[in-house]
């Protein structure tokens, strides 16, 4: 989950806006990928995920998106609100119990009301 | 979400002394992971477990980390002689088992060696 290119290290959204969180992952053979959140001095909060079988998924007010072709994954959140304020990590494994998952860098995202 | 709990959340030891970190396990999940997060970094992978055994490791758990289930109960990793880079903070994680990845997350102990 290396974060190439399209990464931000920071995000700063309203209130209500739409927020979009990119990130480029490195391995051709990842076929599992996660989105968490992570807020100050907690440990990393599962948001939603999605199998390289799929090319979007979609959860409450979150949408994962995923591009094979470029190893690019994103996530949406509609009507970003101030409690979404926290870092979004992705992070990407082989779909199977018991392997590591290899996080990318995070993205801060800051929502001002 | 089912909830990990990690014991201490806060751990000060100085440099060369052995710690030993603890997650309290969920009854039916199988596979546990231990991460570290230097302040600041991202979530890098130490070691995972199964079967009371270590399924994969990465080059950061080398032969200072060790890590064991004692009876069936906590999960724990050690650490025999804590350098200064060592400081971190240390989650455990767990999954449910075959065909199922989702890993969950504790809070977390903050490690500080001076």
């Amino acid at each position: 989950g290396e974060s190439v290119g399209l990464h931000l290290p920071t995000l700063s959204v309203q209130e209500g806006d739409n927020s979009i969180i990119n990130c480029a992952y490195s391995n051709s053979a990842s076929d599992y990928f996660i989105w968490y959140k992570q807020e100050s001095g907690k440990g990393p909060q599962f948001i939603i995920d999605i199998r390289s079988n799929m090319d979007k998924r979609q959860g409450q007010r979150v949408t994962v998106l995923l591009n094979k072709t470029v190893k690019h994954l994103s996530l949406q959140i509609a009507a970003t609100q101030p409690g979404d304020s926290a870092v979004y990590f992705c992070a990407e494994s082989l779909n199977q119990a018991g392997t590591a998952l290899i996080f990318g860098k995070g993205t801060t995202l800051s929502v001002s009301s | 979400e089912p909830e990990v709990t990690q014991t201490p959340s806060h751990q000060v030891t100085q440099m060369g002394q052995e710690v030993i970190l603890r997650c309290v396990p969920i009854s039916n999940h199988l596979y546990f992971y231990w991460y570290r997060q230097i302040l600041g970094q991202k979530v890098e992978f130490l070691v995972s477990f199964y079967n009371n055994e270590i399924s994969e490791k990465s080059e950061i758990f080398d032969d200072q980390f060790s890590v064991e289930r004692p009876d069936g109960s906590n999960f724990t990793l050690k650490i025999r002689s804590t350098k200064l880079e060592d400081s971190a903070m240390y989650f455990c994680a767990h999954s449910f088992g075959d065909g199922v990845s989702e890993q969950y997350f504790g809070p977390g102990t903050r490690l500080t060696v001076t």
